[in-house]
């Protein structure tokens, strides 16, 4: 099993829908997660960090299931500026070695 | 604040040619530094990390090399490309010890290996 595993998509939505993103991660000992956008041929961004109580950035909702050991993303009234690769991201507690999912690809269009 | 460089920007080899491709980082001292190559549709594979000055750890095994000559300077280097080595490499950095453990990535360099 990978360490860190995504839908590689791609999610294909119309402006305006919901779209959620789960990623699932094998080691128990992870303390930190976040979420990154990567737009072609960029260098990743960071989108969110990901808090265990779950948190929200505008449009953007992101929760932590540490029982099931998987954190979702979830993205509100889509524009067509979020078309991207979502990049799932976890860190061992202790490590400064990211492990990093191989994305998840959205595609919003009109 | 914390700023990332790399070049160049966009690099064309030959095949058996050297490569040099540097990163440096302002705005913050002692931080965690890597290499990461990300070939056409693929994900990020990590090559390198580094530490501190002179410390590197290799992540895989290739015709590649690090340094770190200064400590907000990573450097990856080849003697002899392969077409393999083709792919876009990303170097980011970490504050590391005593702060947080978000990662922060440079605008990557283009590497295509003809």
């Amino acid at each position: 099993r990978k360490e860190v595993e995504q839908d590689p998509g791609p999610f294909n939505v119309p402006e305006g829908a919901t779209v959620a993103f789960n990623c699932t991660y094998s080691n128990s000992a992870s303390q930190s997660f976040f979420w990154y956008r990567q737009d072609c041929r960029k260098e990743p961004k960071l989108l969110m960090s990901v808090y265990s109580s779950g948190n929200e950035d505008g449009r953007f909702t992101a929760q932590l299931n540490r029982a099931s050991q998987y954190i979702s993303l979830l993205i509100r009234d889509s524009k067509l500026s979020d078309s991207a690769t979502y990049l799932c991201v976890v860190n061992k507690g202790g490590s400064y070695i990211p492990t990093f999912g191989r994305g998840t690809s959205l595609i919003v269009h009109p | 604040s914390q700023t990332i460089h790399q070049w160049p920007a966009t690099l064309v080899q030959p095949v058996g040619s050297p490569l040099s491709l540097e990163c440096t980082v302002e705005g913050t001292s002692n931080p965690n530094l890597y290499w990461y190559r990300q070939a056409a549709g693929r994900g990020l594979q990590l090559l390198f990390y580094s530490v501190g000055i002179g410390q590197i750890s290799s992540e895989v095994p290739q015709n590649l090399s690090a340094s770190r000559p200064q400590d907000r300077q990573f450097i990856l280097s080849s003697k002899k490309l392969l077409l393999s080595d083709s792919g876009f490499y990303l170097c980011a950095w970490i504050k590391g010890l005593g702060g947080t453990d978000t990662q922060y990535f440079g605008p990557g360099t283009r590497l295509t290996v003809l």
